[in-house]
């Protein structure tokens, strides 16, 4: 059975530039999760969708960051224009049923903005 | 506020030395406590839920313990292969967000 697909696993691009992260949750899931990880900060939920609905997007760092839910099957996280603070590795995650149970992750997109 | 804490930051290990990791926790009707293993360049893989105090979890070498305040994963007679970074979150309340500890950087030496 086939995981969290994230794309692409790397990203390299230029300040100002639009990078666009995509996610494939677990077939099934109906709560995906975005997240940001840093050394420095650790972990970071920037946005929740439940039923391909945005529930919480208090985590977005700023009007930069934007995310969808077309359908159950494919979310996008973009970011325009892009600064090198954006730099970190993303992670998509998803769950069956509510956000109270086990979330599962992607491998992630190294984002590296220069 | 609600806080995880996880001790200690890192932990060298030779292998067969058996030892536990530490999670502490400060929230507000607990829902359930998740152990991830994240290895370098992945995503955090999920090991255990715990959701009440007294409850134990085992898988292979690992052991997660739950009390009212704080988890213990212990590791029994580890390998190099059980070397990653362990995360603990904990999942409180009516909130599906989970509050996630900063990790704990596991070596194990052959």
């Amino acid at each position: 059975d086939a995981g969290v697909i994230q794309s692409p696993r790397h990203e390299v691009t230029e300040m100002g530039q639009e990078v666009t992260l995509r996610c494939k949750p677990i077939s099934g899931h109906n709560s995906l999760f975005w997240y940001r990880q840093t050394m420095m900060r650790g972990l970071e939920l920037l946005i929740y969708f439940n039923n391909n609905v945005p529930i919480d997007d208090s985590g977005m760092p700023e009007d930069r960051f934007s995310a969808k839910m077309p359908n159950a099957s494919f979310s996008t996280l973009k970011i325009q224009p892009s600064e090198p603070r954006d730099s970190a590795v993303y992670f998509c995650a998803s769950s069956l049923a509510g956000g109270g149970e086990t979330q599962y992750f992607g491998p992630g997109t190294r984002l590296l903005v220069l | 506020e609600d806080q995880v804490t996880q001790s200690p930051e890192a932990l060298r290990l030779q292998e067969g030395e058996s030892s536990s990791l530490n999670c502490s926790y400060t929230v507000s009707g607990l829902r359930g406590l998740f152990w991830y293993r994240q290895d370098p360049g992945k995503g955090p893989e999920f090991l255990f839920t715990l959701y009440s105090a007294g409850e134990e979890k085992e898988k292979e070498r690992l052991k997660a313990t739950l009390t009212k305040k704080e988890s213990f994963l212990h590791i029994t007679a580890p390998k190099p292969e059980d070397s990653a970074t362990y995360l603990c979150a904990v999942l409180r309340g009516s909130n599906y967000q989970l509050i996630w500890g900063a990790g704990t950087k596991l070596i194990i030496k052959p």
